[in-house]
């Protein structure tokens, strides 16, 4: 079976600081790794996606990816009160590349 | 630019209803269509998917049904509600090739 693992956290970060979340998945058939943002009510937002191993950097955002240790990470830099939310990582597979979700972890940057 | 349009955005049925929610992309050909649900606090899990007209496949056996009658549209269905069928269900469509996937607004579904 096919899993993502996300810490629920929550996680609290002050103003101005590095979050740092992290996902661990099963399948080592996965292709593609997503971080999307989810505030309360709301549908998730894509922030960034990644296939290869090393580091990719989206302005405050940078994912992380190591497929030997199957982890995926997101960085956000200078963390903004409007970062706050809860971050799901997601692992694509199989013919029509259907996404795993993981649980998501509650991120509160506090002012 | 594209677009993916759900209704109803809320919608509260009693049990043993049946349930018809839609799902349209506009401005995009032969997307990948997705189903998910999400139960209060919890992560997102994928009930149907779609690579084109016609073709359905399920992830998890349950209480519902998907159609697409056409490129662009996405149906959810129901015969007859359960109270675990209670969440917010969302649609979302891919353009691949990386498969990112882009979620529509959802519905809010409770079953009382």
């Amino acid at each position: 079976q096919k899993e993502v693992e996300q810490n629920s956290g929550p996680l609290s970060v002050p103003e101005g600081a590095i979050a740092s979340l992290n996902c661990t998945y099963s399948d080592r058939g996965s292709q593609s790794f997503f971080w999307y943002r989810q505030y309360s009510g709301k549908s998730p937002e894509l922030i960034m996606f990644i296939y290869s191993n090393g580091d990719k950097e989206d302005g405050r955002f940078t994912a992380q990816l190591n497929k030997a240790s199957q982890y995926v990470s997101l960085l956000i830099r200078d963390s903004q009160p409007s970062d706050s939310a809860t971050y799901l990582c997601a692992a694509s597979s199989g013919s029509a590349r259907q996404l795993t979700f993981g649980s998501g972890t509650q991120l509160t940057v506090l002012p | 630019s594209q677009t993916i349009h759900q209704w109803p955005a809320t919608l509260v049925q009693p049990v043993g209803s049946p349930l018809s929610l839609e799902c349209t992309v506009e401005g995009t050909s032969n997307p990948n269509l997705y189903w998910y649900r999400q139960a209060a606090g919890r992560g997102l899990q994928l009930l149907f998917y779609s690579v084109g007209i016609g073709q359905i496949s399920s992830e998890v056996p349950q209480n519902l049904s998907a159609s697409r009658p056409q490129d662009r549209q996405f149906i959810l269905s129901s015969k007859k509600l359960l109270l675990s069928d209670s969440g917010f269900y969302l649609c979302a469509w891919s353009p691949g090739p990386y498969n990112e996937q882009f979620f529509g607004p959802g519905t809010r579904l409770t079953v009382l």
